[in-house]
């Protein structure tokens, strides 16, 4: 079983629409998690951050996560063809309060359509 | 504010040929230091990561090798590059117990 599991799309939906990308993991050390976002030929960029079960919102951002369950879910709203990109879920341990070794899921790529 | 800066952006070489890859951060000090490689269809491998000048771990047995000569410029290496060391090379950095935040990267071929 891998350590974090992800699908990998490609997921297609109009402009306007509410957006829901998920991961599950095995491990349940995990503490912290994480949402990036990579456009075509970049490096991931950090979208949110969260170590605690809950929803986590930044703008139209919601991050959720359900250690119980061990899933984590990131949530668009209104989403806009600058939303279009591939989305990697990462966690990694609480090791002594360093945050080195990250486990990424294999990402979802997401068209969002005009 | 922070930057991380990664070049070349693309890169081919030839089989057998030695690599240099440089990744240096503005704004902060002391900060971690990693080396990814992203393959298609494979999701980001962490290659290395240094704590502190001089100081490297490596989590993948291979070809490469990393460096940090200073406090923040971390170099991702190679006497001779194999085909299999194609891919998308990627540079990171973070505060202790902080996220990691990426350069945008190299694209490397190996023809």
């Amino acid at each position: 079983q891998k350590e974090v599991e992800q699908d990998p799309g490609p997921l297609s939906v109009p402009e306007g629409a509410i957006v829901s990308l998920n991961c599950t993991y095995s491990n349940s050390a995990f503490q912290y998690f994480m949402w990036y976002r990579q456009y075509s030929r970049k490096g991931p960029e950090l979208l949110m951050y969260t170590y605690s079960s809950g929803n986590k919102e930044d703008g139209r951002f919601t991050a959720q996560v359900d250690k119980s369950s061990k899933y984590i879910s990131l949530f668009i709203r209104d989403s806009q063809p600058s939303d279009s990109a591939t989305y990697l879920c990462a966690m990694s341990l609480n090791s002594g309060g360093s945050n080195y070794k990250l486990t990424f899921g294999k990402g979802t790529l997401l068209t969002v359509n005009p | 504010s922070q930057t991380i800066h990664q070049w070349p952006a693309t890169l081919v070489q030839p089989v057998g040929s030695p690599l240099s890859l440089e990744c240096t951060v503005e704004g902060t000090s002391n900060p971690n230091l990693y080396w990814y490689r992203q393959a298609a269809g494979r999701g980001l491998q962490l290659l290395f990561y240094s704590v502190g000048i001089g100081q490297i771990s490596s989590e993948v047995p291979q070809n490469l090798s990393a460096s940090r000569p200073q406090d923040r410029q971390f170099i991702l290496s190679s006497k001779k590059l194999l085909l299999s060391d194609s891919g998308f090379y990627l540079c990171a950095w973070s505060r202790v117990s902080q996220p990691q935040h990426f350069g945008d990267g190299t694209r490397l071929s190996i023809l």
